[in-house]
């Protein structure tokens, strides 16, 4: 299992591009986060999903922020236009999720994030 | 979510055990207990997670105190590999599908001294 891929792994960009962020589940995980990580705020869940559908987007800091999942396999999540602020990691996770079970998350590798 | 509370660093001697403390006194009795853990510049990573009874893997051991209102991850003999950031988070297995997530606080950095 090559495990939850994410790409690019590092992007820099000019404020006011549109940035784009991929991620790749593993394989028969129904659950997809996206997390964002800086110094000062740690680690903030942004938006998930559940079964390809968004559960809770309440973590998206603005409408300059969008994200989907249109299979199972795929999801992307979108900044348009950047701002120098929104310079993070971003991460992706994903999970096995049932009522009542609980199975632990997979985390891909990152996304570096620099706006200048 | 119930709120937990980890002390913001430890430091360790490498082969020696680690004793990594959590308090949750607001858990509930549907509130599962987990830890994850961020090595540097990777994601974080889970390591265990227990209800009520003491749980063992191959990462660590997850001692849960009686009352559930603490917990304690041991990590039996550092290696300067376990120098990360431990999160310690509670998650209720009763919420159904409006709360799968995972919230995670600021945890305990280790370090692992060699």
């Amino acid at each position: 299992d090559a495990g939850v891929i994410q790409s690019p792994r590092h992007e820099v960009t000019e404020m006011g591009q549109e940035v784009t962020l991929r991620c790749k589940p593993i394989s028969g995980h129904n659950s997809l986060f996206w997390y964002r990580q800086t110094m000062m705020r740690g680690l903030e869940l942004l938006i998930y999903f559940n079964n390809n559908v968004p559960i809770d987007d309440s973590g998206m800091p603005e409408d300059r922020f969008s994200a989907k999942m249109p299979n199972a396999s795929f999801s992307t999540l979108k900044i348009q236009p950047s701002e120098p602020r929104d310079s993070a990691v971003y991460f992706c996770a994903s999970s096995q999720t049932r009522d009542r079970g609980i199975y632990g998350y997979t985390f891909g590798s990152g996304t570096r994030l620099t706006v200048v | 979510d119930a709120k937990t509370t980890q002390p913001n660093s430890m430091e360790s001697n490498e082969e020696e055990p680690v004793h990594l403390p959590c308090n949750h006194s607001t858990i509930s009795g549907t509130d599962y207990i987990h830890w994850y853990r961020q090595l540097p510049s990777q994601g974080p990573e889970y390591v265990i997670h227990g209800l009520t009874s003491n749980v063992n893997n191959r990462m660590a051991s997850l001692a849960i105190a009686e009352d559930r209102k603490s917990s304690t991850l041991i990590l039996h003999r550092a290696t300067l590999r376990d120098a990360a950031v431990y999160y310690c988070i509670l998650r209720d297995f009763n919420s159904g599908g409006s709360n799968y997530k995972l919230t995670f606080g600021k945890g305990t950095l280790l370090t692992v001294n060699p």
